[in-house]
């Protein structure tokens, strides 16, 4: 069975200073990664997603994750945070030839202090 | 592209009463949608998988006799919750996955809909 754990239900940064949102998951098989964010009362955005091509992952507003299969994670990171950043982050995983289902961690919030 | 959009954004009803909840996929044809449930602070719950034309795929423990999916088209998707009691209130919001395959399992997340029951 697939699951992911986000370690941190909160962190709180700095603006200027680094991002980093840990993931962790568990499939039987190669998965898809995702990172979502979901800003207050809203649905989820798409920031980024793994699918095998490259092991680093370039997604919106400057983030960017990488798929470690030796460390089964996949952690968010951004240089430099910004105000706009302060919101929910939920890591999800989907099992490759499977019903589209996904499974999503528990959600890190961010608070971004000026 | 890939727009999802959900009617209502809110709704507020009494006790007993049942509310319809649209999701449709905007610019782009949908093989899936999918149903979640989200309460304060927590992460996204999956109620169903609905398929076009075919029944929904409830999750273990989700009453579907109180949840009635309906995906009649492949852009349009319903959530029913019926006879609703306050403890159904919460954010629902619904996903779509594209009929073209090349998504890598991707869904697309609509607004939200905030159920407030009284």
């Amino acid at each position: 069975a697939q699951s992911v754990t986000q370690l941190g239900s909160h962190v709180s940064v700095s603006e200027g200073a680094l991002v980093l949102l840990r993931c962790n998951y568990s499939s039987s098989v190669p998965p898809y990664l995702f990172w979502y964010v979901q800003y207050p009362n809203q649905g989820l955005q798409l920031l980024l997603k793994y699918t095998s091509a490259a092991t680093l992952v370039k997604g919106i507003n400057g983030f960017e994750a990488e798929f470690k299969k030796s460390e089964t994670s996949f952690h968010l990171t951004k240089p430099s945070a910004h105000m706009s950043d302060a919101a929910e982050y939920f890591c999800a995983v989907s099992e490759r030839g499977a019903t589209n289902k996904l499974i999503f961690g528990t959600g890190t919030l961010l608070a971004v202090q000026p | 592209g890939a727009v999802v959009s959900q009617h209502p954004s809110w709704v507020i009803c009494k006790s007993g009463t049942s509310v319809k909840i649209e999701c449709r996929s905007l610019d782009f044809q949908a093989t899936t949608m999918f149903w979640y449930r989200q309460f304060p602070k927590q992460s996204l719950m999956l109620m169903a998988t609905s398929n076009e034309g075919s029944k929904a795929t409830y999750e273990q423990g989700v009453e579907k006799d109180k949840f009635l999916i309906n995906h009649a088209s492949l852009t349009l998707s319903t959530l029913t919750v019926t006879s609703a009691h306050p403890e159904d209130s919460s954010f629902y919001i619904c996903s779509a996955a594209p009929i073209d395959g090349s998504s890598y399992n991707e869904q697309f997340f609509g607004p939200g809909t905030r159920l407030t029951v009284l």
